[in-house]
């Protein structure tokens, strides 16, 4: 099955700077890539995702890129705000009715000021 | 449109009892996943369910844990005989059709504590 690694774990920038967070996927079959934001005690809410037929996606301040031939996606968060300090979760999932999506461990971003 | 809703929000179950949590999809969403997520950790999938059948269930204990999403009314993970490695948030998720074309969206997920 699919195994989607994230790196890095924690990650802490300061107000304003940019934010990247890599994920790995082993199923070359995979073709949905989403990316997850989950505040303390709070659901994953989805914030961007990308299909394998795009390199880029971008919505306002946060972009994903993906290399189908490395096999590796990542997220790209400008401007940094407090309100970005989360965890954030990649996924991917493959081909078929059967598809269900595989989360990467989650990447701790904490903004300071 | 609603969301997706889970209750309770917070469950409570001393050892050897049963837990059962339950997930309404989002209205058209006839597709259903639950994910299970320990502190400070990622989301593990466990089973994933359409209008009465089971679709991938390769993620969930093969003892104690069942799930079913009947035709009418709300999916339910059950557990029984509950032990402490038990104590999770569990979340369930919903698309209106395979995640290969269809985005997924979570409920606000029951955080089990076992006593």
């Amino acid at each position: 099955g699919e195994n989607v690694e994230q790196h890095p774990s924690t990650l802490s920038v300061q107000e304003g700077d940019s934010a990247v967070i890599k994920c790995t996927y082993s199923d070359s079959a995979s073709n949905y890539f989403p990316w997850y934001k989950q505040e303390l005690g709070k659901r994953p809410q989805l914030i961007i995702d990308i299909r394998s037929n795009v390199g880029e996606k971008k919505d306002q301040r946060i972009a994903v890129t993906l290399n189908k031939t490395a096999k590796h996606f990542s997220l790209h968060i400008t401007e940094t705000q407090p309100e970005d300090s989360a965890v954030y979760f990649c996924a991917a999932t493959g081909t078929g009715t059967a598809s269900k999506l595989t989360f990467g461990t989650g990447t701790r971003l904490q903004v300071t000021l | 449109n609603a969301g997706v809703m889970q209750n309770p929000r917070h469950l409570v179950r001393r050892r050897g009892q049963e837990a059962r949590l339950r997930c309404s999809p989002m209205k058209g969403h006839s597709h259903v996943y639950w994910y299970r997520q320990l502190p400070e950790e990622g989301l593990k999938f466990m089973v994933y369910l359409q209008k009465e059948n089971i679709i991938d269930e390769s993620g969930m204990p093969k003892e104690r844990f069942s799930a079913e999403f009947p035709k009418e009314g709300p999916s339910i993970l059950r557990i029984q005989q509950v032990v402490r490695g038990d104590s999770a948030a569990y979340f369930c998720a919903s698309s209106r059709g395979s995640t290969t074309n269809e985005k997924l969206f979570f409920g606000s997920g029951t955080q089990l504590s076992v006593l």
